[in-house]
C-alpha cells in the first residue's frame, strides 16, 4: 500500500532564509508524487509532482523537490522564504503507478510560518 | 474562471437533516473524486467517478452517504442523517484521465458543521 510520511508537523523559518519540508513515501512501484500547499480559507494548489521524467522537480514561486529512491524521500525546498509562503504543505503520492491516475494519499501536512 | 467549482462553500445543519453538495469538474476532465477533510488532517478519499460510473468507495463511505455523476459532467454528494462527526470540509477533484502525469485538480471545499 502507498503512503506518506511528513516529518515535521510545523516549520519555522525567517523571511529570506532557505526552507525544507520533509516528505518520506512507501511504495510497491514506481509513485507519482506531488507537494500541494493550501492557504488560510483556501482550495488545495499544486505546487509540482515528480512522474519519472527527472529526479529535481521545478515548481510554481520558487519550489523544487528532488526524488531519491534509495532514500524514499521527496523532500520540499526553496531558497530563501517569503511571507506569502507561510501555508499548510501536503505531500501526496498516488495509490496507482506513475501518470495511472488514482486516488491521492495526503501526508498529515507540515504548517510552514515565515517570521519576518 | 474554468476551475473546479463547488456549491455551496458552507453548510450549517442540524444533526439528523440530510445535505447535499455539488461539485462542477473542469469541462473536459472525465475523472472525478470526492475527499473530505478534518481539522489538523490531510485530505481522505471517499469516491471517484470516471464519465458517470462510480469506480471505487472508500470503507469511509457509510451507507448514509451517497455519491452520483449523472451524465458523466456535475457530481453531487449527499449525506443522509448527519451526524456531528460528518462535520468537515468536503473537497473535490477532477483529472482528464491519460494526461501526463494525471493531475487533480481541487475545488475551494464546501464546510460543513453539524450542530
Amino acid at each position: 500500500a502507498q503512503s506518506v510520511t511528513q516529518l515535521d508537523s510545523h516549520v519555522s523559518v525567517s523571511e529570506g532564509t532557505p526552507v525544507l519540508l520533509r516528505c518520506n513515501y512507501s511504495s510497491s512501484y514506481s509513485p507519482s508524487l506531488f507537494w500541494y500547499v493550501q492557504h488560510p480559507n483556501k482550495g488545495l494548489q499544486l505546487l509540482l509532482k515528480y512522474t519519472s521524467a527527472a529526479t529535481l522537480v521545478k515548481g510554481i514561486n520558487g519550489f523544487e523537490a528532488e526524488f531519491k529512491k534509495s532514500e524514499t524521500s521527496f523532500h520540499l525546498t526553496k531558497p530563501s522564504a517569503h511571507m506569502s509562503d507561510a501555508a499548510e504543505y501536503f505531500c501526496v503520492v498516488s495509490d496507482r503507478g506513475v501518470n495511472q491516475g488514482g486516488k491521492l494519499i495526503f501526508g498529515q501536512g507540515t504548517e510552514l510560518s515565515v517570521k519576518p | 474562471d474554468t476551475g473546479v467549482s463547488q456549491d455551496p462553500r458552507h453548510k450549517i445543519t442540524k444533526r439528523g437533516q440530510n445535505v447535499t453538495f455539488r461539485c462542477d469538474p473542469i469541462s473536459e476532465h472525465n475523472r472525478l473524486y470526492w475527499y473530505r477533510q478534518t481539522l489538523g488532517q490531510g485530505p481522505e478519499f471517499l469516491t471517484y467517478f470516471q464519465n458517470e460510473a462510480q469506480l471505487e468507495k472508500s470503507r469511509l463511505l457509510s451507507d448514509r452517504f451517497s455519491a452520483e455523476r449523472p451524465k458523466g459532467s456535475f457530481s453531487t454528494l449527499e449525506i443522509q442523517r448527519t451526524e456531528q462527526g460528518d462535520s468537515a470540509m468536503y473537497l473535490c477533484a477532477s483529472s482528464l484521465e491519460g494526461g501526463f502525469g494525471e493531475t487533480q485538480y481541487f475545488g475551494p471545499g464546501t464546510r460543513l458543521l453539524v450542530l
